[in-house]
């Protein structure tokens, strides 16, 4: 099973629809989320941080539910420009203080006219 | 442009060939990390430095694969013999060092094709 779990997609959604992604993670140890989007040939980017009281950013709010090992995203009022692979990432901190990101496989969003 | 850089930007090589990337990270960023990320998946931690010192290896980096930061500046990832499957972009992260949990940030990455 993988650590990261998500739906691959894609989702075509026409513009101006609210999507939802969800996302499970496996291992109870895991100490931060995040958001990651990735443009068609470039590197990933910090979309957001996921916090369990939920958080939002514009059209954008995260939720994690721990009890559950779940994580979701949704956007709403999507835009063409939103069209990207939505990464679902957990965190643990190394020996160091360094941190290991383990990515799901991502989302495809297709945001259409 | 004060991101990460990483070089070069894409590379064809034969198998059996041996290659090397460099990564510069962000100025001033103790912490650098290598990711790999083949097509349909998500990125893979290979390593991660903080200054020079190599702190973590992944069990995906083979023993064809060396990483080194020797100044703590810029860092090179070496593969020796390429495999086909090695074919993969090569991610390169720098984050400041400074805290538990940081935000990384990440280069345009190698593109790697071995024929």
């Amino acid at each position: 099973r993988k650590e990261v779990e998500q739906d691959p997609g894609p989702f075509n959604v026409p513009e101006g629809a609210t999507v939802a992604f969800n996302c499970t993670y496996s291992n109870s140890a895991s100490q931060s989320f995040f958001w990651y989007r990735q443009d068609c040939r470039k590197e990933p980017k910090l979309l957001m941080s996921v916090y369990s009281s939920g958080n939002e950013d514009g059209r954008f709010t995260a939720q994690l539910n721990r009890a559950s090992q779940y994580i979701s995203l949704l956007i709403r009022d999507s835009k063409l420009s939103d069209s990207a692979t939505y990464l679902c990432v957990v965190n643990k901190i190394l020996t160091g203080g360094g941190n290991k990101l383990t990515f799901g496989t991502g989302t495809q969003l297709k945001v259409e006219l | 442009d004060t991101g990460v850089s990483q070089d070069p930007r894409h590379k064809i090589t034969k198998r059996g060939q041996n290659v090397t990337f460099r990564c510069d990270p962000i100025s001033e960023h103790n912490r650098l990390y290598w990711y790999r990320q083949t097509l349909g998946q998500g990125p893979e931690f290979l390593t991660y430095f903080q200054n020079e010192a190599q702190l973590e290896k992944s069990r995906l980096l083979s023993d064809r694969f060396s990483a080194e930061r020797p100044k703590g500046s810029f860092s090179t990832l070496e593969i020796q013999r390429t495999e086909q499957g090695d074919s993969a972009m090569y991610l390169c992260a720098s984050s400041p060092g400074a805290g538990g949990q940081e935000t990384q940030y990440f280069g345009p990455g190698t593109r790697l094709l071995v024929l």
